[in-house]
């Protein structure tokens, strides 16, 4: 059971607009911590796509967007495309586990 | 370019140790955190714990507390974790990702070690 929860899966056909949520508590997210967002390909390592709630590092599609709002985070990808499948995780901070990361249990991204 | 490059696979007995080491590359290896996450197969990512470097301070997940050490060597720009009374569930990917302090991503990570506990 993973502190933050996202969906397991999500999918969209090209072109379509998808979101993935992030739900956490008040010792996370609610507390006011910034959210994170990582892709991840099958045998890769995870890549950073969503820092600090709503920003992209260099190099990263503007297709991708990322809100928090309370205890909610989301991660928004527009315009979808074959290339974005992929497994998604959000990450915070946690003040209630002594200084940990936490991250949410990851969504499958399927583009039909 | 900033990278971070592990240690090749490891295959262990359960109750063994295993130490896996991160050397990284094109930054100043004093000025960010060293975290280690782990991945079992099909599994999602799991936080370990951090080090900081420059002090060699470190912080552990609960989880985890009394079976990881993570160490470093500064001369060599290398950090280590090491995982002591493996268990068959300990059997996963583990990467190394750099981050400055506990609130900020990992914005690099190297490339992981598979770890597998076998009897």
């Amino acid at each position: 059971q993973s502190v933050l929860t996202q969906p397991p899966s999500v999918s969209g056909a090209p072109g379509q607009r998808v979101t993935i949520s992030c739900t956490g508590s008040s010792s996370n997210l609610g507390a006011g911590y910034d959210v994170h967002w990582y892709q991840q390909f099958p045998g890769t390592a995870p890549k950073l796509l969503i820092f600090r709630n709503t920003n992209r590092p260099s190099g990263v599609p503007d297709r991708f967007s990322g809100s928090k709002s309370g205890a909610s985070a989301s991660l928004a990808i527009t315009g979808l495309q074959a290339e974005d499948e992929a497994d998604y995780y959000c990450q915070s901070y946690d003040d209630r586990l002594s200084g940990s990361r936490v991250f949410g249990g990851g969504t499958k991204l399927t583009v039909l | 370019q900033v990278q971070l490059v592990q240690s090749g696979p490891e295959v262990r007995k359960p109750g063994a140790s295993v130490k896996v080491s991160c050397k990284a590359s094109g930054y100043t290896f004093s000025t960010y955190d060293i975290n280690w996450v782990r991945q079992a197969t099909g599994q999602g990512l799991e936080w370990m714990g951090w080090m900081n470097p420059k002090s060699g301070n470190t912080g552990y997940g609960k989880k985890f507390q009394g079976r990881v050490t993570l160490t470093r060597n500064t001369t060599i720009n290398t950090a280590y974790l090491e995982l002591s009374s493996l268990r068959f569930d300990d059997t996963a990917v583990y990467y190394c990702a750099r981050g400055r302090g506990w609130l900020e991503p990992t914005d690099y990570w190297g490339q992981g070690t598979r770890v597998t506990v076998f009897s």
